[in-house]
């Protein structure tokens, strides 16, 4: 049972534009979301998180959107970089849970 | 500047042997998880501890251990190494229950091979 969803297992954009990555969830306890991304052979790297208090959080190109009622958010990166080319992967947590829940994540090609 | 450390990188086993995993921070953090990660799947988490002397187990804990005696050590002990156990570790760790957020630092990862 997949708590934490990202459907897309793949996504190619040109390099310049927008690239958007959803990320679907069920519990409606979570109440802290964050965005990983990871190149291949190393750690994922913390990018950008968003509490269920806020529905928007922006820090340089990347910007999370929350929508609590469709328990969906989005990572939009503007604009893409080539060097933005890595898997990215949403995850949750309830409370003081300490315990991430984690989406299976979403291959990102940005193309010169 | 290291944050989590984690050795070796890659290894290779038979089935049946024993192998240590090794982990350390110098970020002074609190909590302490071991993930793994099989292809195309996301990060099942195996334990973790919440300071020295506690460990709890995480989602997909059977065939593994793990010790906690200093704050910056994490070690995750395979016992009896079997096929299923062939995937990528990755150690990571993140401040205490008062940060915002809850940030975990990952370390590189560890590639094991059971053959």
């Amino acid at each position: 049972d997949q708590q934490v969803k990202q459907n897309s297992p793949s996504l190619s954009v040109q390099e310049g534009r927008i690239s958007i990555l959803n990320c679907d969830y069920t519990n409606s306890m979570f109440d802290y979301f964050l965005w990983y991304k990871k190149y291949p052979a190393e750690g994922p790297t913390f990018l950008i998180s968003i509490s269920s208090i806020k529905d928007k959080n922006e820090d340089g190109r990347f910007t999370v959107f929350l929508n609590k009622s469709a328990k969906h958010l989005s990572l939009h990166i503007v604009p893409s970089q080539p060097g933005d080319s890595a898997v990215y992967f949403c995850a949750a947590r309830a409370g003081n849970n300490r315990k991430l829940i984690w989406g299976l994540g979403t291959s990102l090609a940005v193309n010169p | 500047n290291a944050g989590v450390t984690q050795t070796p990188k890659f290894r290779i086993l038979k089935i049946g042997q024993s192998m240590t995993l090794q982990c350390t921070q110098d970020m002074n953090h609190n909590y302490m998880y071991w993930y793994r990660q099989d292809p195309g799947m996301g990060l099942k988490l195996i334990y973790y501890s919440v300071g020295a002397g506690i460990t709890d187990k995480g989602e997909v804990p059977n065939g593994y251990n793990v010790s906690r005696s200093t704050t910056e050590d994490f070690p995750l002990r395979l016992e009896l190494a079997a096929p299923s156990q062939t995937s990528v570790y990755f150690c990571a760790s993140s401040p205490g229950p008062r940060s915002s957020g809850n940030t975990i630092y990952f370390g590189e990862g560890s590639w094991l091979t059971v053959v």
